[in-house]
C-alpha cells in the first residue's frame, strides 16, 4: 500500500500570514492528489484535486503543487475562517489519506 | 444539487456485523464514471479509506479490510449498501459516504456522518 506522510501534524499561525502543509508519498502517485479541509464536527470538503486543480466554488487562497511523491498545499494568506484540520489523499489504488494537519490561529 | 446520507445502527455489539445504507440523490449510479466510497474516521483520528462502488459494478476495497467489507448497489434505490463483520470496539468511529466522478476516487460530495459505537 502507498504510505502518505503529511507534515505538520499540527500549525499555529497568525491572520494573513502564508502557510504551507506537505504530503509525501511512498511510491511515486503521478498527480493523484486530492487535499481536503474538516473543519469540528463536519464532513471534510474537497479543496482540490489532482494535485493542483482548485475545486469549484473554493477560494483562491488556497493552492496545490507536486507530482510524483512530494506535494505542498498553500495558503496564501491564512483568514479565520480556514481553522480546519487539512488532509492529504490518494487515490492510485488502494486510497489512503495522511494523518492530518491541525491548523489554529496563533 | 447531490445530497448523500448514512443510515444506520449507532450501537453494535463486538462480533456483530455492521450494516449502513447510503441513500443519495443527484446523481445516478447509472452514470458512466460515478462512484460511492464509504470513508471513517474514529473519534480524534484521521480519515481511514474503507470501500468504493463504480457505476459498472467495480468494487474496490481497503486491502487491510476486505476480508470483512461488502459493498453493493441498488441503483433503483439510489442506495449504497456497506456490511462490515466481526465488529470491534477498534472499529468505533463516523462512517461517511461520499461521491465521486470521472472513475476516480475524488470525493467531491460526502454525507454527514453517522457515529458507529461498538461496545457490549
Amino acid at each position: 500500500d502507498i504510505q502518505m506522510t503529511q507534515s505538520p501534524s499540527s500549525l499555529s499561525a497568525s491572520v494573513g500570514d502564508r502557510v504551507t502543509i506537505t504530503c509525501q508519498a511512498s511510491q511515486d502517485i503521478s498527480n493523484y492528489l486530492n487535499w481536503y479541509q474538516q473543519k469540528p464536527g463536519k464532513a471534510p470538503k474537497l479543496l482540490i484535486y489532482d494535485a493542483s486543480n482548485l475545486e469549484t466554488g473554493v477560494p483562491s487562497r488556497f493552492s496545490g503543487s507536486g507530482s510524483g511523491t512530494d506535494f505542498t498545499f498553500t495558503i496564501s494568506s491564512l483568514q479565520p475562517e480556514d481553522i480546519a484540520t487539512y488532509y492529504c489523499q490518494q487515490y492510485d489504488n488502494p486510497y489512503t489519506f495522511g494523518q492530518g494537519t491541525k491548523l489554529e490561529i496563533k | 444539487q447531490i445530497t448523500l446520507k448514512e443510515s444506520g445502527p449507532t450501537l453494535v455489539k463486538p462480533t456483530q456485523t455492521l450494516t449502513l445504507t447510503c441513500t443519495f440523490s443527484g446523481f445516478s449510479l447509472s452514470t458512466s464514471g460515478v462512484g460511492v466510497g464509504w470513508i471513517r474516521q474514529p473519534p480524534g483520528k484521521a480519515l481511514e479509506w474503507l470501500a468504493l462502488i463504480y457505476w459498472n459494478d467495480d468494487k474496490r476495497y481497503s486491502p487491510s479490510l476486505k476480508s470483512r467489507l461488502t459493498i453493493t448497489k441498488d441503483t433503483s434505490k439510489n442506495q449504497v449498501v456497506l456490511t462490515m463483520t466481526n465488529m470491534d470496539p477498534v472499529d468505533t468511529a463516523t462512517y461517511y459516504c461520499a461521491h465521486s466522478q470521472l472513475y476516480e476516487a475524488i470525493f467531491d460530495y460526502w454525507g454527514q456522518g453517522t457515529l458507529v459505537t461498538v461496545s457490549s
